[in-house]
């Protein structure tokens, strides 16, 4: 059973585009939801995160919307970038005798067209 | 900020070989920590949580005298991939972190079997 799916599998922007990648959640213990960005071998790095009591953070051109009682949240890109082309990976985790194990969506390959 | 290095970025060995790959804080020390292998363009697979001073938890369908996990000291962890074999080629990364902090993941070890 997939506790975090992810959509879509890929997408393909114009430079200054918006980009927009949506995961959806089942696991209503969840209360930590990051996503991370992932180039080309290498580790993924921490790209924004969100708690389940906001509806959106913004940083730069990045924004999470967090949907909670549709169990939803999204990642958008304003005006991308080709130096943004890169697999993005949602994810969720949460407190308790879980805590630190996240459960990842299985990624958005995105690219940016100049 | 937290950065967790790991060693070696590449490997290329024969068949039968053992392979040890290494993660280390740099500035934090990590209780816990995370192994997960990587399959091209596919999602975050978790393996294994690593817990200092302790047995490490695998999931699921991992062989645990297959991929060795120790954890010895708050900022080391080793995986070892005992009598190597092509199947077992793949990109393995560890994490520490998690819960209602971010991830901070290593560069990945490129494990090829020949």
């Amino acid at each position: 059973q997939q506790q975090v799916k992810q959509s879509p599998q890929s997408l393909i922007v114009q430079k200054g585009g918006i980009s927009i990648i949506n995961c959806a959640y089942e696991n209503t213990a969840f209360d930590y939801f990051p996503w991370y960005q992932q180039f080309p071998g290498k580790g993924p790095a921490l790209l924004i995160a969100i708690r389940p009591d906001v509806s959106e953070k913004k940083e730069g051109r990045f924004t999470i919307s967090f949907n909670k009682s549709a169990k939803q949240f999204s990642l958008h890109i304003m005006d991308s970038q080709p130096g943004d082309s890169a697999t993005y990976f949602c994810a969720a985790s949460m407190r308790g005798t879980n805590a630190g194990k996240s459960t990842f969506g299985d990624g958005t390959t995105l690219t940016v067209k100049p | 900020g937290a950065v967790v290095s790991q060693h070696p970025s590449r490997v290329i060995c024969k068949s039968g070989t053992s392979v040890k790959i290494e993660c280390r804080s740099l500035d934090f020390q990590a209780t816990t920590m995370f192994w997960y292998r990587q399959f091209p363009k596919k999602s975050l697979m978790l393996m294994a949580t690593s817990n200092e001073g302790s047995k490490a938890t695998y999931e699921q369908g991992v062989e645990k005298d297959k991929f060795l996990i120790n954890h010895a000291s708050l900022t080391l962890s080793t995986l070892t991939v005992t009598s190597a074999h092509p199947e077992d080629s793949s990109f393995y990364i560890c994490s520490a972190g998690g819960g209602h902090q971010p991830q901070h993941f290593g560069d990945g070890t490129r494990l090829s079997i020949l």
